[in-house]
């Protein structure tokens, strides 16, 4: 049972447009939300991260929305670049676990 | 070093012999966590261990994988009898304190092939 889902696998999105990546989750238990951004042959590097009490943060390109009562949460980079071309994670943690979704594979094309 | 460092990059074993996958983590990180990527799919939770408290075996798939952290500080993962389906990238991450505000920060992966 997954508690933690990305249903897009890939998305391809063109340089200096808004890239929208998207996660579900099952568990209305967890409090806060992170995403990781991974490079080929790379771990994951964190990337932005949401309290569950807030409903938005915005890190410079990087903005995560999180809406509690659909369980879903998003990353938004604007503008994106080529160099955003990695997979993303989406985690969920409740006390000391993290639970990770499938990953999007994000292309940005020049 | 600066970030969590794991040893040996890749791993290729026969069917049957155990291995060894070792993590160092960032100094001064109290928590540490395994997690195993197979192809196509997402981060597994495996173990992980919080200062001096007994780790969280939650996540093993069996009892041919088991882990230690001695010191405090260093960490082997154990896969004895290896089977195919053990083919994965074994992910080590270490938190200054284990919890949800503390990002986790990964090391760069032991790729394992089982043949």
């Amino acid at each position: 049972d997954q508690q933690v889902k990305q249903n897009s696998p890939s998305l391809s999105v063109q340089e200096g447009r808004i890239s929208i990546l998207n996660c579900d989750y099952t568990n209305s238990m967890f409090d806060y939300f992170l995403w990781y951004k991974k490079y080929p042959a790379e771990g994951p590097t964190f990337l932005i991260s949401i309290s569950s009490i807030k409903d938005k943060n915005e890190d410079g390109r990087f903005t995560v929305f999180l809406n509690k009562s659909a369980k879903h949460l998003s990353l938004h980079i604007v503008p994106s670049q080529p160099g955003d071309s990695a997979v993303y994670f989406c985690a969920a943690s409740v006390g000391n676990m993290l639970t990770f979704g499938g990953g999007t594979r994000l292309m940005v094309k020049p | 070093g600066a970030g969590v460092s794991q040893s040996p990059s890749n791993k290729v074993t026969e069917k049957g012999k155990d291995v060894e996958l070792r993590c160092d983590p960032i100094s001064g990180h109290t928590a540490l966590y395994w997690y195993r990527q197979s192809l196509g799919q997402g981060l597994e939770f495996l173990i992980y261990f919080q200062g001096n408290s007994a780790p969280d075996k939650s996540g093993l798939p069996s009892d041919r994988f088991s882990a230690e952290r001695t010191g405090g500080s260093v960490s082997t993962l154990t896969i004895q009898r290896t089977q195919q389906e053990d083919s994965a990238v074994y992910l080590c991450a270490s938190s200054l304190v284990a919890g949800g505000p503390n990002e986790q920060f990964f090391g760069p992966g032991t790729r394992l092939t089982v043949l």
